[in-house]
């Protein structure tokens, strides 16, 4: 099993690019999770999906919009990027809503000038 | 759901058992403490959680204080492996989808 995968593994945009950050798991889990890391920084979450066919806003939604395409990929779209958005972006899933343990990708790191 | 407070960093020499502090002192019943790790340049990996009692499992043990405002992180015996970020968390049991990640300490185990 591959667990999480995400891709691009790095990216650099121009402000005001378009993007879409992909994520997919095969442990054919119910909610995935997108959260952001800046440098020296804990995770926060920017937006989630309990369950196949639903989104919700997390902590620092503005400025992204997502997608869960199907039970597997969750994808996290910047339609005008910002210097502000250079971060790395973790994609996570967990079995159930409020799962216990929740399973994270290796990461994508975006440089926006 | 309730903040927690975490040293910035500590040292551990290696094979020696480290204690990674962590209060949460407006922990509400039904919050759940978490613990995840982050090594350098991956993304973070659950470690234990617990809710009341104490709690072992084959990376580490959990020992919360009996009014739960306090736990702690054990390694019993610390290798170079497990230099990485250590996040405590609380979740809401009821409600909670979100983890919130602190700024955690990061620990630096020394050969």
């Amino acid at each position: 099993n591959a667990g999480v995968t995400q891709t691009p593994k790095f990216q650099v945009l121009k402000t005001g690019q378009s993007m879409t950050l992909q994520c997919a798991q095969d442990m054919n889990h119910n909610s995935m999770y997108w959260y952001r890391q800046d440098p020296g920084m804990g995770l926060r979450l920017i937006y989630y999906s309990a369950s196949e066919g639903t989104t919700d806003k997390g902590e620092v939604p503005n400025g992204y919009n997502v997608s869960r395409l199907n039970k597997r990929e969750f994808s996290l779209r910047l339609e005008s990027a910002a210097p502000s958005q250079t971060s790395v972006y973790f994609c996570a899933s967990s079995e159930v809503p409020r799962g216990r343990t929740q399973y994270f990708g290796p990461g994508t790191r975006l440089l926006v000038l | 759901d309730a903040k927690t407070t975490q040293p910035n960093s500590m040292e551990s020499n290696e094979e020696e058992p480290v204690h990674l502090p962590c209060n949460h002192s407006t922990i509400s019943g039904t919050d759940y403490i978490h613990w995840y790790r982050q090594l350098p340049s991956q993304g973070p990996e659950y470690v234990i959680h617990g809710l009341t009692s104490n709690v072992n499992n084959r990376m580490a043990s959990l020992a919360i204080a009996e009014d739960r405002k306090s736990s702690t992180l054990i390694l019993h015996r610390a290798t170079l492996r497990d230099a990485a970020v250590y996040y405590c968390i609380l979740r809401d049991g009821d409600t909670g989808n979100q983890f919130y990640f602190g700024t955690g300490t990061s620990l630096t185990v020394i050969p």
